[in-house]
């Protein structure tokens, strides 16, 4: 498996602007999780899902925040309109729970998009 | 609230020593917990996964070990390299489902 795809790797843009950051879990994971990653606050969740269905998004941070995933080997991560707080590195992880398929539960992480909104 | 703590925030070793990585918790009631490395501008690589019923986890030259009730895990790594030099990032998860809480990582460097 080519692990957790995320893409696209570096995105600069301006304030106001729409940005879409998407993800391929690994397949057959059933669990897929965003992370938002910066030198103040570290590493944070902002929303994850279990088989699709989102769980819990209690660290997205505003209304501008929204995450779909259509089906189980795609995911998006949305910001309208971007702030220059936002920019940060924002993470994809995926894992799975079952027993003997893989470790329990260890999340594999992608390799991040980079985010600058100028 | 779930708070996870490392110490120290940096480290700076010669190469061949043998260290420590410390990581704390404040909530006993984890699930698992797991180790990752981060190299500058890149993601995570994870290292080792504790389960919540096990003591440690060895692979290669490094062993991590979990105290549940005073809410520590340690990371050691044998015989330093300079490959070694990256951030060392602890995590616990509380539920079987959950997300992971991170502590704020400790950034090695180890010396030729």
């Amino acid at each position: 498996d080519a692990g957790v795809i995320q893409s696209p790797r570096h995105e600069v843009t301006e304030m106001g602007q729409e940005v879409t950051l998407r993800c391929k879990p690994i397949s057959g994971h059933d669990y897929l999780f965003w992370y938002r990653q910066t030198m103040m606050r570290g590493l944070e969740l902002l929303i994850y899902f279990n088989n699709n269905v989102p769980i819990d998004d209690s660290g997205m941070p505003e209304d501008r925040f929204s995450a779909k995933m259509p089906n189980a080997s795609f995911s998006t991560l949305k910001i309208q309109p971007s702030e220059p707080r936002d920019s940060a590195v924002y993470f994809c992880a995926s894992s799975s729970l079952r027993a003997g398929a893989y470790p329990n539960n260890e999340q594999f992480f992608g390799p991040g998009t980079r985010l600058t909104v100028l | 609230k779930q708070e996870v703590t490392q110490i120290p925030a940096a480290l700076s070793v010669p190469e061949g020593e043998n260290l420590v990585l410390n990581c704390s918790f404040t909530d006993s009631a984890i699930y698992n917990l797991q180790w990752f490395r981060q190299d500058p501008g890149k993601g995570l690589t994870s290292l080792l996964l504790i389960q919540s019923s096990q003591r440690e986890q060895t692979s290669g030259r490094l062993n991590a070990s979990l105290d549940k009730s005073s809410g520590r895990s340690t990371l050691y790594i044998a015989a330093s390299q300079p490959g070694d030099s990256a951030t060392y990032l602890c995590a616990v998860i509380e539920g079987s489902q959950g997300n992971l809480i991170f502590g704020k990582g400790t950034k090695l460097s180890v010396k030729p």
